[in-house]
């Protein structure tokens, strides 16, 4: 099957410019995660869908970052002043769903990494 | 809240056992374990559900203790393949919350 695409790989901005990410999740899958990956860090997550509810967004710095996901399929991710620290790999997860009550395995995209200067 | 993980890195050579604690303030339902290579997105490795069970991936195994809200990752005859970063998902409420990360090297 097809894993998780995301798009794009790379993306260089200045300060105060805003930029968004575009996530394609794995057909079927209903939860779809959002991560900022710091680099030397772990992955923080910064809002989880499940279809297109959304679950958990208390981590999302909600004055600059917004998320949508369209129809309970794709998802995009914008940012908008971007700063400084917002630089790292933001990465894109899918998952089945639930399964016993928990969540099942994530399938992580390639991410994308952003450099603000 | 984020899980806590020990320690920070530890290097290894071929062959040898290491183990990767997680630990969290809250309870847990299940536990999650993934590996990034660098450069490279997190694989799955294994879940565990409360209930004290175990899994194992290669030579690979974890436990997950809920009463201690701890789990383990255990690495046995370590190959040179098992280097990379060690990632526990704590789960609570639905939501998927990842450690800082052990850094496993394992040299020849």
């Amino acid at each position: 099957e097809a894993g998780v695409a995301q798009s794009p790989r790379y993306k260089i901005i200045e300060k105060r410019q805003s930029v968004a990410f575009w996530c394609n999740p794995i057909s079927g899958h209903a939860t779809l995660y959002w991560y900022q990956q710091i680099l030397g860090q772990g992955p923080k997550l910064l809002i989880q869908f499940q279809n297109n509810g959304v679950v958990d967004d208390s981590q999302l710095p909600k004055d600059r970052f917004s998320a949508e996901r369209l129809k309970g399929v794709d998802s995009t991710l914008k940012i908008q002043p971007a700063k400084l620290e917002d630089s790292a790999v933001y990465l894109c997860a899918s998952s089945q769903g639930r399964w016993r009550g928990m969540n099942t395995e994530a399938f992580f995209g390639q991410g994308t990494r952003l450099t603000v200067v | 809240q984020q899980p806590v993980q020990s320690p920070q890195a530890v290097i290894l050579r071929e062959g040898e056992d290491a183990v990767i604690n997680c630990s969290s303030s809250k309870a847990l339902y299940s536990v999650h374990w993934y590996r990034q290579k660098h450069g490279e997105a997190p694989v799955f490795l294994m879940i565990l559900l409360k209930g004290g069970e175990q899994k194992g991936h290669e030579k690979i195994s974890a436990s997950f203790n809920e009463k201690k809200q701890q789990s383990s990752l255990y690495l046995t005859a370590s190959q040179l393949s098992y280097s990379g970063t060690y990632f526990c998902g704590t789960e609570k409420a639905y939501k998927l919350s990842f450690g800082a990360g052990t850094t496993v090297t394992v040299r020849a």
